[in-house]
């Protein structure tokens, strides 16, 4: 089946580094990425890995795939107060015929001083 | 600019009364989802559509119906048979493609309330 599961909240304080944590299901998961959602708006991608990979980096963004355990993990580095906000991990999976997304319920991140 | 808007940003609805939401897109994609969020849950998939005057059911599309007419625009009304609509309603597209990463766009919501 296909599940995608999060922590629903962390809270970390300013200029510390925040690791937000998934697990999936379906190994045939081909992309695996992290949306963020701010207060009363949309989703906007942040990253996203490629199931052959094991670690990306972006700037403050660390993306760590153990493929084995299907776990997926965000790391954000120095975290700031804007950073504040829901995160969504979700999978593609390589079956469904269209661009379908799995998503987590969300790891809501509060960042305070 | 090129994106997607969905309106209204609010929407009321009377018990009974079937409602239209608006997603309307000019980035040329050909394919547009409508998922529900609601508290401590993913989003949900509703409804999708990859190409115009085609969709298909999403996980949960009991008491929901879309049209694509033209490729910018894929409304969805609530029904009156959808017996919990309360939630953010959010539209997505992309380029259809497989064998490579397409990114979502996501609009920035619509939050229907049921009084």
């Amino acid at each position: 089946g296909e599940d995608v599961e999060q922590s629903l909240f962390l809270s970390v304080r300013e200029g510390d580094s925040s690791v937000i944590n998934c697990t999936y299901t379906d190994s045939s998961s081909t992309y695996l990425y992290w949306y963020k959602q701010e207060p009363g708006a949309g989703l906007q991608l942040l990253t996203y890995i490629f199931s052959n990979m094991d670690m990306k980096q972006d700037q403050r963004l660390t993306v760590l795939l153990n493929k084995k355990d299907k776990h997926l993990s965000l790391r954000i580095a120095d975290t700031q107060t804007g950073d504040s906000a829901i995160y969504f991990c979700a999978e593609r999976p390589a079956s469904g015929g269209y661009n379908k997304l799995i998503f987590g319920a969300g790891t809501r991140l509060a960042v305070h001083p | 600019d090129g994106g997607i808007t969905q309106s209204p940003k609010y929407l009321f609805r009377k018990e009974g009364q079937n409602v239209t939401l608006s997603c309307e897109q000019n980035l040329n994609h050909d394919a547009m989802y409508w998922y529900r969020q609601d508290p401590g849950q993913g989003l949900r998939l509703i409804y999708y559509s990859q190409i115009v005057n085609d969709f298909q059911k999403g996980d949960i599309a009991e008491g929901y119906s879309v049209s694509r007419e033209k490729k910018e625009s894929f409304p969805l009304t609530v029904t009156s048979a959808q017996k919990n609509p309360t939630a953010f309603y959010l539209c997505a597209s992309s380029i259809e493609s497989q064998g490579r990463d397409t990114e979502a766009f996501f609009g920035q919501g619509t939050r229907l309330t049921v009084v």
